[in-house]
């Protein structure tokens, strides 16, 4: 079955400190990407998404994804973190083909904690 | 233009009584997913519709079931609640129900069950 795996659950980090946090996928076939963040107490929002082309991805905030298909991963970063960059981080994959959201599987979230 | 809204926002419920959540997307929107979040698990898929018809179902129990009505507007609905239902609900839109278009999250319904 698909799976997506992020291992770090939890990371604290000061400002200024570079971002890096891992997403893995268990799929053979053609795949698209998604970065999802949730401030606290906010909605659930888009950060960044990969569908083809460069696999270098750069979306809002600062934030970019890089898609590395050997690897079957789709890591998110970010060179200099700010304190509001605090917020749980959710990597996403969808199967290409589908137009259906069962086929969109979430990962479990990463709590990213920014001291000041 | 108004984003996804679900209502209420905070439920606290009791085991065995059932609850009725609402989400209305954005307009233009026709296509509606219901995902259960819990610490730990991510986002859970629940359901989703499309046009008033769902068209793909979720590892959920029967106690989970959920409508569209004809203005895209969506409810779902848990019976007999259980200690376990208790999480955040969320719902989101898309414009045709095709993933190349982003889904659009509410904030979501805290559910507590005692």
């Amino acid at each position: 079955a698909q799976s997506v795996s992020q291992h770090n659950h939890h990371v604290i980090l000061s400002e200024a400190a570079s971002l890096e946090l891992g997403c893995n996928y268990s799929y053979g076939g053609t795949v698209n990407l998604f970065w999802y963040v949730q401030y606290p107490g906010q909605h659930l929002q888009l950060l960044l998404k990969y569908f083809s082309g460069d696999p270098l991805v750069k979306g809002i905030k600062g934030f970019e994804a890089e898609f590395i298909k050997s690897k079957f991963s789709f890591n998110l970063r970010k060179p200099s973190v700010q304190w509001s960059d605090t917020a749980e981080y959710f990597c996403a994959v969808t199967l290409t083909g589908y137009s259906s959201a069962s086929k969109i599987i979430f990962g479990s979230g990463t709590r990213l904690s920014i001291r000041p | 233009k108004a984003g996804v809204t679900q209502t209420p926002r905070y439920l606290i419920k009791t085991r065995g009584q059932q609850v009725t959540l609402s989400c209305s997307p954005i307009s233009g929107h026709r296509s509606v997913s219901w995902y259960q979040q819990t610490p730990g698990q991510g986002l859970q898929f629940l359901f989703e519709y499309f046009s008033e018809t769902q068209r793909n179902k979720g590892n959920f129990p029967g106690r989970f079931s959920g409508r569209q009505f004809s203005n895209s507007r969506s409810e779902m609905n848990v019976s007999t609640l259980e200690l376990g239902d208790s999480a955040l609900y969320l719902c989101a839109s898309t414009p045709l129900g095709q993933l190349n278009n982003e889904q659009f999250f509410g904030p979501g319904t805290r559910l507590t069950v005692l």
